[in-house]
């Protein structure tokens, strides 16, 4: 049973690019949340998706960035004209439905470089 | 709403001693309480959780931790480290029956074990 499968592992973008990160999740698992890591910050919260539908995106930049959990395949974290700010890790983790005490289980990460 | 505040942000400590990581949390309603590890470029793993009932919770590799409600605290311990337990460790919190609202988690804690 794989786990949380993110792709690319690296990505390096130039400034102005466009950046999409793959998530697929856990089978069984229909929630999907998007976090990003910076040093000394610890993990943000973006973006929780359930299949076709976006549950919470308070942690989301209001502009370049979006998200979508489509009925069929990955769901995809969108970034737009990236700046060298975005640089971060970006971490994918999956929870089945109806189960808040499970936890997450996380994926390997996508780390983006912007130069 | 919810926070997590991690008090040590790198933790020294040399092989087969003991190590206590804290966690203090802040929240108006009840919570589940987690730890997990991350090894350097990698995801992050789920260490232990709290739930419910005994406030001593034991997770893998030898770590556990305990909740205190009266100190609003989750420290994570382990009587004697490894050097393969040097990683950074993540508390996070999330309120009690409240659907699949996203875990908050605190900065991190890198934990380095000396030989």
């Amino acid at each position: 049973n794989a786990g949380v499968m993110q792709n690319p592992r690296h990505l390096v973008r130039r400034r102005g690019q466009e950046a999409r990160l793959r998530c697929s999740p856990m089978k069984g698992h229909s929630h999907v949340y998007w976090y990003r890591q910076l040093p000394e910050e610890g993990l943000k919260f973006m973006v929780y998706l359930q299949k076709e539908n976006i549950i919470d995106e308070s942690g989301m930049p209001k502009e370049r960035f979006s998200a979508e959990f489509p009925k069929e395949g990955p769901s995809i974290l969108r970034i737009q004209q990236v700046v060298r700010g975005d640089s971060a890790a970006y971490f994918c983790a999956s929870s089945p439905p109806g189960s808040q005490s499970y936890g997450y289980t996380f994926g390997s990460g996508t780390r983006l470089t912007v130069v | 709403a919810q926070s997590v505040t991690q008090l040590d942000s790198q933790v020294p400590v040399f092989e087969e001693a003991p190590v206590e990581l804290r966690c203090n949390y802040s929240s108006s309603v009840s919570v589940y309480l987690f730890w997990y590890v991350q090894y350097p470029n990698q995801g992050l793993q789920l260490l232990l959780k709290y739930l419910s009932g005994s406030t001593l919770v034991k997770g893998i590799n030898g770590f556990e931790a305990e909740f205190n409600k009266s100190q609003t605290s989750f420290h994570l311990r382990k009587p004697s480290v490894h050097i393969s337990d040097t990683a950074e460790y993540f508390c996070a919190v999330t309120p009690r029956n409240s659907g699949n609202t996203p875990l908050v988690f605190g900065k991190g804690t890198r934990l380095s074990v000396i030989a």
